[in-house]
């Protein structure tokens, strides 16, 4: 177990409301990303982060904020979540080139 | 832009058995590291094997084995003495350095979901 707390495990939510999930590791890894998984696509880069306060963008990332106050939480928030967002959405830390550890991932529907 | 393709969506073999899931990429890239990560239903992310570009010896962990042709842009995964714990989806990524802030990026294929078969 590489020390990867998501939570919620999974949510149900309405159209236009916010969301956050929250990611919350004890590794103390530099690194930290977000993935959502859909059919047909496999998983997807949302946003990354490689330092507190440090965060860039993926590749799929429009409708998605993020924020490291703390080397062990990176927070993923859907300002106001539409049903294309239904998805499952892994959290992953990671260390230079070495292989990304996943959390259990939160499966979020949208309706 | 790089590209994985897992061009089987589905398989199945008898328990005991080998099988082999296929992977291609696209890249011109020369720095990169391919994985093969296995998703059982629990939805949980499973570092299966993990092979370096640079490196020519093909990895191996146990029953799983991998074929890698750079020339080709292929890396096969053969697994062997299949169990039913095998049963899952397995996923081949290609990750490579995302910027200067030492961050890397992983590209995904779609999957191969393999079903052992008692």
């Amino acid at each position: 177990d590489a020390g990867i707390t998501q939570s919620p495990r999974h949510k149900v939510t309405e159209t236009g409301t916010p969301v956050t999930l929250r990611c919350h590791q004890t590794e103390n890894h530099r690194y930290m990303y977000w993935y959502r998984q859909d059919p047909g696509h496999g998983l997807r880069l949302i946003h990354y982060s490689y330092g507190v306060k440090d965060t860039d963008k993926g590749e799929v990332s429009d409708g998605y904020s993020v924020s490291r106050s703390k080397t062990e939480d990176f927070l993923l928030t859907l300002e106001s979540a539409t049903s294309s967002q239904t998805s499952v959405y892994f959290c992953a830390i990671g260390r230079n080139n070495q292989p990304q550890h996943f959390g259990d991932g939160t499966r979020l529907s949208i309706l | 832009a790089q590209t994985v393709t897992q061009s089987q969506p589905e398989m199945s073999v008898q328990e005991a058995e080998t099988v082999t899931l296929s992977c291609t990429y696209d890249t011109s890239e020369n720095n990169y590291y391919l994985f093969w990560y296995k998703q059982p239903p629990s939805r949980q992310m499973i570092l299966v094997i993990r092979q370096e570009a640079y490196k020519q010896q093909n990895a191996t962990e146990n029953r799983f084995s991998v074929n890698f042709q750079k020339a080709a842009k292929s890396f096969s995964l053969k697994i062997s003495d299949s169990q039913l714990g095998d049963t899952a989806m397995y996923f081949c990524a290609f990750m490579k350095p995302l910027s200067t802030s030492g961050t890397y990026k992983y590209i995904f294929g779609t999957g191969t979901r393999l079903k052992v078969l008692a």
